[in-house]
């Protein structure tokens, strides 16, 4: 079965410094990997996907993640942080064992970017 | 891009009342649409898969009764919440992927409603 794991509950960065949120995952096959960004009472956006190609992918707000198959890692990034990165972070797999219709997420990291 | 609209967007409602939660594309056809569910500071549960003119398949644990899903047409399906109870208050989020003019939208990437936040008191 496919699965996401996001092993910290939150993440505290200072604004300017720069920001890791970690994911790892474990699929029967190739991953087709994304991370989306929820802000409070909102639906969630889609921030960077990795189906193939570079490991490492960039997105949208400066945001970039490193694929990594020996490590079945697919780590978020960002060199400077802002305030206003302040958001629950989810990292989500595609099941291609079930046609790849299906999206597993991650239970979230809050990000918290002090000023 | 694809848009998915999601109406209402807070509900309030009284325990033993049912409530209908929609969701639109509005600028593709939507052939497969997903609704979760998700509580505070928790992760999306995905409750079922709907795809357009067929029953919604329904993940384990999730009451068809309950969350009766109906998606009739390209741009618009709809969960409604049957005799609802102070524990069904969440958050539901609605997803949906197909094709725009020839091209598939959403194949790769989840297009995501707002989310509707539902209270029963």
């Amino acid at each position: 079965a496919q699965s996401v794991a996001q092993p910290e509950d939150q993440v505290n960065v200072a604004e300017g410094n720069p920001l890791t949120v970690k994911c790892t995952y474990s699929v029967s096959g190739n991953p087709y990997l994304f991370w989306y960004v929820q802000y409070p009472n909102r639906g969630l956006q889609f921030l960077l996907k990795y189906i193939t190609g570079d490991n490492l992918v960039k997105g949208s707000y400066g945001f970039e993640a490193e694929f990594n198959k020996s490590q079945t890692s697919f780590h978020l990034k960002k060199p400077s942080a802002l305030v206003s990165d302040s958001a629950l972070y989810f990292c989500a797999v595609r099941d291609m064992a079930t046609g790849g219709f299906k999206t597993i997420f991650g239970a979230g990291t809050r990000l918290f970017v002090k000023a | 891009g694809a848009v998915v609209s999601q109406h209402p967007s807070w509900v309030i409602c009284k325990s033993g009342t049912s409530v209908k939660i929609e969701c639109r594309s509005l600028d593709f056809q939507a052939t497969t649409m997903f609704w979760y569910r998700q509580f505070p500071k928790q992760s999306l549960m995905l409750m079922a898969t709907s795809n357009e003119g067929s029953k919604a398949t329904y993940e384990q644990g999730v009451e068809k009764d309950k969350f009766l899903i109906n998606h009739a047409s390209l741009t618009l399906s709809t969960l409604t919440v049957t005799s609802a109870h102070p524990e069904d208050s969440s958050f539901y989020i609605c997803s949906a992927r197909g094709w725009s003019s020839g091209r598939a939208a959403g194949a790769n990437v989840l297009t995501f409603g707002a989310g509707s936040r539902l209270t029963v008191l």
